[in-house]
């Protein structure tokens, strides 16, 4: 069975700070996606990686695949209180289905 | 572009009452669609998922079904609600061998 493990499963942290949030596996995946979901809401996709060791930016948010395409990070510069939120992350397998991490709830102090 | 429609949005329902939700997709053709069941401030839980019109896959075994009458309607239900059946429900399309999935914006399902 596929598990995704993701990390922290809470972080609260001041405006203007960094912070790293991890996805794990020990299986390998076809791609690895992030969603972000707001109370209420559906999740909205922010990216998708597909190639072992990419990178990649969207504004102050970094998203990178592991060399093996087991792992991924998402790192956030500058947080800021908009980046509040359920941070989720899915790989894919060879059947296009997702395997979901259990959430990294994000919250960001003014 | 594409949309995606839940509802009802919210619903408040007896242990024992059946259930309907309804989700519609608009803007594309023959869209895999998926039922997803999450808990508070969790991670997702497949429920369905469907590849075509009466193609449903079962993730979970429990008292829910699902079923695809149209090409972009799936409709999620029950004979008889139990407790255990509240939460946040949300509906899903992809596009045909495609990773990337699109949200609706979800029914939050009170049994009581």
């Amino acid at each position: 069975t596929q598990l995704l493990e993701q990390s922290p499963q809470f972080l609260s942290i001041q405006e203007g700070e960094n912070l790293t949030v991890y996805c794990n596996s020990s299986s390998v995946f076809s791609s690895l996606q992030w969603y972000r979901q707001e109370p209420g809401e559906g999740p909205v996709l922010l990216v998708t990686v597909v190639t072992g060791g990419e990178v990649k930016k969207l504004k102050r948010l970094t998203f990178q695949f592991g060399d093996a395409r087991k792992d991924s990070s998402l790192h956030i510069t500058a947080a800021q209180p908009g980046d509040t939120g359920l941070y989720l992350c899915a790989g894919a397998d060879s059947n296009y289905q997702l395997i979901w991490g259990a959430g990294t709830k994000l919250i960001i102090k003014p | 572009s594409q949309t995606i429609h839940q509802w009802p949005a919210t619903l408040v329902q007896p242990v024992g009452s059946p259930l309907s939700l309804e989700c519609t997709v608009e803007g594309t053709s023959n869209p895999n669609l998926y039922w997803y069941r999450q808990a508070a401030g969790r991670g997702l839980q497949l429920l369905f998922y469907s590849v075509g019109i009466g193609q449903i896959s079962s993730e979970v075994p429990q008292n829910l079904s699902a079923s695809r009458p149209q090409d972009r309607q799936f409709i999620l239900s029950s004979k008889k609600l139990l407790l255990s059946d509240s939460g946040f429900y949300l509906c899903a399309w992809s596009k045909s061998r495609s990773y990337e999935q699109y949200f609706g914006p979800g029914t939050r399902l009170t049994v009581t």
